[in-house]
Parts: structure tokens; C-alpha cells; sequence
């Protein structure tokens, strides 16, 4: 049980296009949803929340029309880097709260983007 | 604001010996505590966590993790590692409130056989 999944595994992109990551939740109801970034041997940081129904939370420093968060339904979120450069290059992972749990994240396998 | 220092970037052991990762954390209220796993290009599972109760929290994999409240830790422990347990550890924290997860920088976990 638990399971999140992330769709593409990974993406090459050229420079000034946008790409479109999602996250969902396969068997269960996530009404909160968090995006991560990772850069090589490197830890974790959280980009955004993403509540179903409303608008994302990002963190300080994260750009909110540079990576649109969609929440739409309560086993989807969506991640959109918009005009990507290869500075946003990274590891993508997001995380699924259980709607009406309150303490552990599921996440998910991640999302290689690569911007030439 | 809440912090978390995984102490060892790095622990190479030898297989069936006994490991012990590192973790503590700074926090002004009552705090979660989780440590999971990563394997290359994978995402995060999760190992363990402490949200009350019994201080020594027991895992996945033969993993274990006591919380300490005066020392601020929640080391992570194994009594004999196996090569399939390479892999990164991350330590991570939440308030209880937010739900927003802070994690360590992450210890990196070599077993030579």
C-alpha cells in the first residue's frame, strides 16, 4: 500500500522549453502533495506544498511561475518547469501525505530532468 | 526553525558488522523523526520513524533507531549489515504542525564485503 508514482522516470529537454512532471498517488487519497529537488550527493529541499483544490505554497527562493504546481484531484499533482535552462537540471522527487494522515510522506521514485 | 545534522557524510563497514548512523536535531517544539533510504536513482523509503511512545523504534531490514530527547538524537542502528543495505540514509524532522519534512544532508552507507 502507498504507492506514488512518477511519470516520466526521466527527461531531456532542450533550453526555453517547459516540461511537465507528474506525481500520483496509486492507492490512496493524498490530499497534500510536496515536490523536492535533489542536486548530485546532495540532500533533499523542499520546493512546494501542493493542496488539492487550491494554490501551491512555495518556499522562500523558489520561483512559483517558473515551477507551476497543479493539484487538481486527490491523486494527482503535477510539476510544470516552465522555459527550462540547464541551471534547473536536477533530481525531481514528490511525496503524497494520506488525506487525513498527519505525519509520514510517501514518495515517490523521481524524475531525471536533463535541459541541453 | 528546525535543523538536522547527519554527523558522517560517509560510513564504509565491513559485512555482518554492526553500523551505527548519526542523527541530531535542533527543534523548539515536540518533533517526528524519520529516516529513510535511497538507492541509486530511486526515490525515498521509509525505514522508520518515531512519532511517541516507546523511545526505541524498530524498522524495515533490521534497522532500529533510538529517539533521545536530552541528547536531541535519533540514531540509526543495525547489529549486522548486509551488501544490499548500500545505499544513502537521510535523517529527517517534522514539527507536527506543517508536516514539512527537513532532512539531513544524508550519510552514505558502504558495505565491503
Amino acid at each position: 500500500g502507498a504507492v506514488v508514482s512518477q511519470h516520466p522516470s526521466w527527461v531531456i529537454c532542450k533550453s526555453g522549453t517547459s516540461v511537465k512532471i507528474e506525481c500520483r498517488s496509486l492507492d490512496f487519497q493524498a490530499t497534500t502533495m510536496f515536490w523536492y529537488r535533489q542536486f548530485p550527493k546532495q540532500s533533499l529541499m523542499l520546493m512546494a506544498t501542493s493542496n488539492e483544490g487550491s494554490k501551491a505554497t512555495y518556499e522562500q527562493g523558489v520561483e512559483k511561475d517558473k515551477f507551476l504546481i497543479n493539484h487538481a484531484s486527490l491523486t494527482l499533482s503535477t510539476l510544470t518547469v516552465t522555459s527550462a535552462h540547464p541551471e534547473d537540471s536536477s533530481f525531481y522527487i514528490c511525496s503524497a501525505r494520506l488525506t487525513g494522515g498527519r505525519e509520514t510522506q510517501y514518495f515517490g521514485p523521481g524524475t531525471r530532468l536533463l535541459v541541453l | 526553525a528546525q535543523s538536522v545534522t547527519q554527523l558522517d557524510s560517509q560510513v564504509p563497514v565491513f559485512e555482518e558488522a554492526p553500523v551505527e548512523l548519526r542523527c541530531n536535531y535542533s527543534s523548539s517544539v515536540s518533533v517526528y523523526l524519520f529516516w529513510y533510504v535511497q538507492y541509486p536513482n530511486q526515490g525515498l523509503q521509509l525505514l522508520l520513524k518515531y512519532l511517541s511512545g516507546s523511545t526505541l523504534v524498530k524498522g524495515i531490514n533490521g534497522f532500529e533507531a533510538e529517539f533521545n530527547k536530552s541528547q536531541t538524537s535519533f540514531h540509526l542502528r543495525k547489529p549486522s549489515v548486509h551488501i544490499s543495505d548500500t545505499a544513502e540514509y537521510f535523517c529527517a524532522v517534522s514539527d507536527g504542525g506543517a508536516q514539512k519534512l527537513v532532512f539531513g544532508q544524508g550519510t552514505r552507507l558502504t558495505i565491503n564485503p
